[in-house]
């Protein structure tokens, strides 16, 4: 079965400085790869997708994700971080023949420190 | 831009009473899903539903739950006789409907329920 794994469970780092957060999935089809934000009290807000063609993805808020087919990975970056930007990141990912269900993983919370 | 809402932000309920939880869907989506979230863990898929009928399910969706489009704006989760275990946070999400499954699924605020 396919599975989302989101490493980092808390992640803190200062404002300005880069971010990096870890997604790795499990499956063999072709997947369809998204992260989304969830800020307290909100829903779960779009920050960007893959489909196909450009690996390299640019989502709203300044943030970009990298997918990489060989490690199996879809990594979400910003070069440099605000203090709004503390929230939980999930990572969910679709699958080619897997209907239209998200598998998502268990989310990585964000603090920003001023 | 569009959004899907969800109603009431939270529900307070006894254990063993029903509870309808409420959605509206981005009005030209013909997709719709809901999804919920347990304090503390990952956010898990319930259902889908499309042209009138579930398209899928997951484990989670027994015979206490049921969906409904009632009318041409609403989509709704009946949930029969709640249990403590039925406590999460409850998202309803819509999408076009794209072939492949390279759907975006655009996702409510939630509703949180509480079973006592």
């Amino acid at each position: 079965a396919q599975s989302v794994t989101q490493p980092d469970i808390h992640i803190t780092v200062s404002e300005g400085a880069s971010l990096e957060l870890r997604c790795n999935y499990s499956y063999g089809a072709t997947p369809y790869l998204f992260w989304y934000v969830q800020s307290p009290g909100q829903g779960l807000q779009l920050l960007l997708k893959y489909f196909s063609g450009d690996t390299l993805v640019q989502g709203i808020k300044g943030f970009e994700a990298e997918f990489k087919r060989s490690q199996s990975s879809f990594n979400l970056r910003k070069p440099s971080v605000h203090w709004s930007d503390a929230a939980e990141y999930f990572c969910a990912v679709g699958f080619t023949g897997g209907g239209n269900k998200l598998t998502f993983g268990t989310g990585t919370q964000l603090k920003v420190e001023l | 831009e569009p959004e899907v809402t969800q109603t009431p932000s939270h529900q307070v309920t006894q254990m063993g009473q029903e509870v309808i939880l409420r959605c509206v869907p981005i009005s030209n989506h013909l997709y719709f899903y809901w999804y919920r979230q347990i304090l503390g863990q990952k956010v898990e898929f319930l259902v889908s539903f499309y042209n009138n009928e579930i398209s899928e399910k997951s484990e989670i969706f027994d015979d206490q739950f049921s969906v409904e489009r009632p009318d041409g704006s609403n989509f709704t989760l009946k949930i029969r006789s709640t249990k403590l275990e039925d406590s999460a946070m409850y998202f309803c999400a819509s999408s076009e409907a794209r072939p492949h499954g390279s759907d975006t699924q655009y996702f409510g605020p939630g509703t949180r329920l509480t079973v006592l």
